[in-house]
């Protein structure tokens, strides 16, 4: 069955660039699908931060998309989030997931998901 | 498309039903809803898509219902393993929305 694991550093920097890598077993990434990353602040609701086609497409989040980078790495069954000049409001779980998409166009919900890594943002 | 969802929380005993609402502001395309269940330290289960079809593995318990900007999930006969934290989510306009959540705990 389809896994997801994120990894990455729990801590980082005001000011600095977070990086998380999602690993997937048991689906080539190529194969199709939209892959997801959705954050959760410490005791909050779900906010889904983009996502990236197995094409390479990318679709995020107008909030986030000044900060943003979503890669795939076909070859390493990975697909990578980079968000730039953090703060603390950046403190969250951060999942990977992949999205399943709806009949016609570009609208996903999410199965299978990782389990989550927190991330803080502090000096 | 900002989701809304009532009751904030819900208190219920087991083997009682629980309705679950979730408004959007505007009207969600094709019915491209989601549900999931979220427990303490857990990532978010779907539960629920295409507002009325459920996920891989839900049991027959947990029902979905609604179009345009409203839709329900309905819990016909709460088991202990329920009680927990629901999300709506859609995925029929950009950018994808998430519900606030309703928390659904033992009375």
């Amino acid at each position: 069955q389809v896994q997801l694991q994120e990894s990455g550093p729990g801590l980082a920097k005001p000011s600095e660039t977070l990086s998380l890598t999602c690993t997937v077993s048991g689906y080539s990434i190529s194969s199709g699908y939209y892959w997801g990353w959705i954050r959760q602040p410490p005791g909050k609701g779900l906010e889904w931060i983009g996502s990236i086609y197995h094409s390479g497409i990318t679709y995020y989040n107008p909030s986030l998309t000044s900060r943003v980078t979503i890669s795939v790495d076909t070859s390493k069954s990975q697909f990578s989030l980079r968000l730039t000049s953090v703060t603390a409001a950046d403190t969250a779980v951060y999942y990977c997931a992949r999205g399943v998409i709806g009949a016609a166009g570009w609208g996903h919900w999410f199965d299978p998901w990782g389990q989550g890594t927190l991330v803080t943002v502090s000096s | 498309n900002v989701l809304t969802q009532s009751p904030g929380t819900l208190s219920l005993s087991p083997g009682e039903g629980a309705t679950l609402s979730c408004r959007a502001s505007q009207s969600v395309s094709s019915s491209y809803l989601a549900w999931y269940q979220q427990k303490p330290g857990q990532a978010p289960r779907p539960l629920m898509y295409g507002a009325s079809t459920r996920a891989t593995g839900i049991p027959d318990r947990f029902s979905g219902s609604g179009s345009g900007t409203d839709f329900t999930l309905t819990i016909s006969r709460l088991e202990p393993e329920d009680f927990a934290v629901y999300y709506c989510q859609q995925y029929g306009s950009s950018p994808i929305t998430f519900g606030q959540g309703t928390r659904l705990e033992i009375k």
